[in-house]
């Protein structure tokens, strides 16, 4: 059956650190993945994108990796501060008509001053 | 603010009525979906519009739902005979429906509760 996994339990980090998350699927062929950021009570808000023939992508201090071979992306969020706490988001995209998302489960990150 | 809107933002209502919620996207959108989110879960896919035409529906969206995009702009989704399974956040995003590299802007959600 088809799987995106992202850590369930919330990841709680010092501010100044590196937080790292991870994304995992099984029997999904997606030719894009994204991340997104959701805080309570909203929307997911969009962050980053990556091909399935890139390996990592960059944006400010938010760093995507997206290994096809091991079915997984790791997101990380350098020198962390107390406003990126939130949920996030994996989504992957088939490629199928419409672009339709799949996402994970979301994995909620607090980072403490 | 995405530039994406849905009304009502929350509803409470009791078993067994009927609801509906609208959307209207980023003016320029050409899709539109919809998406429903429980709990501690990451949004299901339910259904999407290019302009007007519905072209996909999930498996989770019963007889008792129903979404329309008429004029290719706002969109509605109703719930008939509520049950409280029905009870989540429904989820509105928008994209330009151009390409098959887009980002989807999300709307702030209604959240359903039903007693």
């Amino acid at each position: 059956s088809q799987k995106i996994e992202q850590n369930s339990e919330a990841l709680n980090i010092q501010e100044g650190k590196t937080a790292t998350l991870t994304c995992n699927y099984t029997n999904y062929s997606p030719a894009y993945l994204q991340w997104y950021r959701q805080d309570p009570g909203r929307g997911p808000v969009f962050l980053l994108l990556i091909r399935e023939n890139e390996k990592e992508k960059r944006k400010e201090r938010l760093k995507v990796t997206f290994d096809t071979t091991l079915k997984q992306s790791l997101f990380h969020i350098t020198a962390s501060q107390p406003a990126d706490s939130a949920t996030y988001l994996c989504a992957l995209d088939e490629r199928a008509a419409g672009n339709k998302l799949t996402f994970g489960g979301g994995t909620r990150v607090l980072v403490k001053p | 603010d995405t530039g994406v809107s849905q009304n009502p933002r929350h509803k409470i209502t009791k078993r067994g009525q009927n609801v509906t919620f609208r959307c209207d996207p980023i003016s320029e959108h050409n899709r539109l979906y919809w998406y429903r989110q429980t709990l501690g879960q990451g949004p299901e896919f339910l259904t999407y519009f290019q302009n007007e035409a519905q072209l996909e529906k999930s498996r989770l969206l019963s007889d008792r739902f129903s979404a329309e995009r008429p004029k290719g702009s706002f969109s509605t989704l109703e719930i008939q005979r509520t049950e409280q399974g029905d009870s989540a956040m429904y989820l509105c995003a928008s994209s330009l429906g151009f390409s098959t590299e887009e980002t989807q802007y999300f709307g702030p959600g209604t959240r359903l509760l039903v007693l």
